[in-house]
């Protein structure tokens, strides 16, 4: 089947660095999206990997393990707009994505 | 337009009325998506298509019928509503495909009753 796992919760401090796991199982897997959604909105393109490997853009970097089927996103220098849902998605085959239910990402003080 | 919009914002709908939701994009993007999003659930599609003219079912397209006559518009029909699609739907689009990123619509939250 095809699945995708994220934690629900996390919980960090503001200027801290937080890493937003997500593991996957699909057939027809090509690439992995990470998009950002705040409360009442809609969600908003992060990075995509293709390739193996770590892929940085100013305080957001996202990994891939293919063979794993395991990525990240990391979250450096906290600040309290970060508060968002990260929605991990991958490609299923059929013109579609499988997404995961999301990690809702708590910055404190 | 700049970008993709939807209307209407929410709707509050009595059970077994007929709803059109919709959503126009102006950037020429190929393809169209539109998805129900519930707590805990996160995105799910409904239907997709991928160009003008096609049209393709989704996870969860049951209660559901969609068109796309031309590029930049793709209605979704709820013929019968019913309570179970209360949910905030959005619609999205991308250059060609799943590969590409998809830019989301605000959304319409709808409540059916």
């Amino acid at each position: 089947g095809q699945n995708i796992d994220q934690p629900t919760e996390m919980t960090a401090t503001e200027g801290a660095i937080v890493q937003i796991n997500c593991t996957y199982q699909t057939s027809g897997f090509n690439g992995l999206f990470w998009y950002q959604q705040h409360a009442g909105e809609a969600p908003t393109f992060l990075s995509y990997n293709v390739l193996d490997g770590l892929e940085e853009k100013g305080r957001f970097s996202s990994f891939l393990s293919r063979s794993k089927g395991y990525s990240y996103l990391l979250l450096k220098e906290l600040q309290m707009k970060d508060s968002a849902s990260y929605l991990c998605a991958v490609t299923g085959g059929n013109y579609q994505l499988i997404w995961g239910a999301g990690t809702k990402l708590i910055i404190k003080p | 337009i700049a970008g993709i919009t939807q209307a209407p914002t929410s709707q509050i709908l009595a059970a077994g009325r007929r709803m059109t939701l919709r959503c126009t994009q102006d950037m020429r993007h190929n393809a169209m998506y539109w998805y129900r999003q519930d707590l805990g659930l996160g995105l799910r599609l409904i239907h997709y298509s991928n160009t003008a003219g096609t049209t393709g079912k989704g996870e969860v397209p049951d209660g559901y019928s969609v068109s796309r006559a031309n590029t930049d518009d793709f209605p979704l029909t709820l013929a019968s509503a019913v309570p179970s699609q209360t949910s905030v739907y959005f619609c999205a689009s991308s250059e060609r495909g799943e590969h590409d990123e998809q830019f989301f619509g605000p959304g319409t939250r709808l409540t059916v009753l």
